[in-house]
């Protein structure tokens, strides 16, 4: 079954620390592995993304860490703000399947001022 | 261009009555994506479109679902006779020829069942 796992459910962080979202994934076919945040109110929007090739991708305070062995996947952001306060979905796709998105349940993040 | 546009934003309908929503991708975005999320879970896949094909639909989608892309262009979503178990946000997505996995999402539209 397609499927990726997230965890935590929800994260409490002080403002200037490192929130770190994790997730697995189960079906090896996966080549796509993008993360989304999603403010109450509007759609989830794209924030960073990384292909199985790479073990690690850096933009701005935000990165992929890729484990393939593992297959596992983690999102840190770095000096962590409040205005990054949000939920965050990891998910999956595969070009061979149209790229059908799978997302995971999503992370409740709360930055403190 | 301002983004995929989803219309109405909030629908309020009994159970047993059909409703109807509307999408507009981005422009010469190719393919279009429905997807449904519940309260506390990420979006779920419904169907997809690429140009006016409708190339896959999920099991989630029961025969009370239909969507539709005529010409390629907007997208419509329609669920009859309504049951309260359909209450969820439904939200369209569009992805440009050449970056088929970067999904760009409209605000959704939020549907309650009575």
């Amino acid at each position: 079954q397609q499927q990726v796992k997230q965890s935590p459910q929800s994260l409490i962080v002080q403002k200037g620390g490192i929130s770190i979202i994790n997730c697995a994934y189960e079906n090896t076919a996966f080549d796509y592995f993008p993360w989304y945040q999603q403010f109450p109110g509007k759609g989830p929007a794209l924030l960073i993304a990384i292909r199985p090739d790479v073990s690690e991708k850096k933009e701005g305070r935000f990165t992929i860490s890729f484990n393939k062995s593992a297959k596992q996947f983690s999102l840190h952001i770095m000096d962590s703000q409040p205005g990054d306060s949000a939920t965050y979905f990891c998910a999956a796709s595969k070009g061979t399947g149209g790229f059908k998105t799978i997302f995971g349940a999503g992370t409740r993040l709360f930055v403190k001022a | 261009d301002t983004g995929v546009s989803q219309d109405p934003r909030h629908k309020i309908t009994k159970r047993g009555q059909n409703v109807t929503f509307r999408c507009d991708p981005i422009s010469e975005h190719n393919r279009l994506y429905w997807y449904r999320q519940t309260l506390g879970q990420g979006p779920e896949f419904l169907t997809y479109f690429q140009n006016e094909a409708q190339l896959e639909k999920s099991r989630l989608l029961s025969d009370r679902f239909s969507a539709e892309r005529p010409k390629g262009s907007f997208s419509t979503l329609e669920i009859q006779r309504t049951e309260q178990g359909d209450s969820a946000m439904y939200l369209c997505a569009s992805t440009q020829r050449g970056q088929p996995e970067k999904l760009f999402f409209g605000s959704g539209t939020q549907l309650s069942v009575l």
